[in-house]
């Protein structure tokens, strides 16, 4: 099975910064990997497939790039509608995996 | 718009059966694969299972696989988890979701999600 890990799991960062999030598979899977955003209390939104199109209405300060076993999610500047917990999963036909989690909270 | 309403969680027994409902609208329902995803309190997200748009095919979670049942009907735009032989690691919010590919095999990118509904498994 294909296991996911994130990093960091928790990031502290003001308005403004870059932000940055890897995601790593323990096995090689292309581009298949979407990202998500769940705030407290909602449920999550889907903001990148395919590792790096952006859904539509997804701010395009949000980007990912990646393939094979390293992915990133970026946000060029954060703002205060972005704090919140990441996840990014694989994408599969008959078997999805989420990774752990990245919360990213107000410095 | 798109809309997925869950509903039947709530406050089971340990090795009891409760079935949960997703009520869908505002798209073709019978034209999406459907998927069940929950979150135990305070943890991370994790994929139940999966229905194909056309009800061919079905997929679990290796720790639900014979306890739960993933099914639809589409003459009523729902989706359906029947779960027997709850267990204490079952409690979560149950989210349905909708499967960004019409029409085809699922590619699981979950593009609607309902508002969750929380099943309590405790004696």
């Amino acid at each position: 099975d294909i296991q996911l890990t994130q990093s960091p799991s928790f990031l502290s960062a003001y308005r403004g910064d870059r932000v940055t999030i890897t995601c790593r598979a323990s096995q090689g899977i292309s581009n298949y990997l979407a990202w998500y955003q769940q705030k407290p209390g909602k449920a999550p939104q889907l903001l990148i497939s395919g590792a790096s199109t952006l859904e539509s209405g997804v701010p395009t300060r949000f980007s990912g790039s990646g393939s094979g076993t390293e992915f990133t999610l970026t946000i060029s500047s954060l703002q205060p509608d972005d704090f919140a917990t990441y996840y990014c999963q694989h994408l599969n036909t008959y078997r999805l995996t989420f990774g752990p989690g990245t919360t990213v909270e107000i410095k | 718009q798109v809309q997925l309403v869950e509903s039947g969680g709530g406050v089971v027994q340990p090795g009891k059966s409760l079935r949960l409902s997703c009520a869908a609208s505002g798209f073709t329902f019978s034209n999406y694969g459907m998927h069940w995803v929950r979150q135990a309190p305070g943890k991370g997200l994790e994929w139940v299972a999966v229905i194909y748009f056309d009800g061919s095919n079905q997929y679990y979670l290796d720790s639900v696989k014979g306890r739960f049942t993933i099914s639809r009907d589409d003459s009523k735009n729902t989706l359906y988890l029947q779960m027997n032989s709850l267990r204490a690691e079952d409690t979560a919010v149950y989210y349905c979701a909708r499967d960004s590919m019409a029409e085809y095999i699922p590619t699981g990118a979950l593009d609607y999600w309902g508002q969750g509904t929380l099943v309590t498994v405790s004696s």
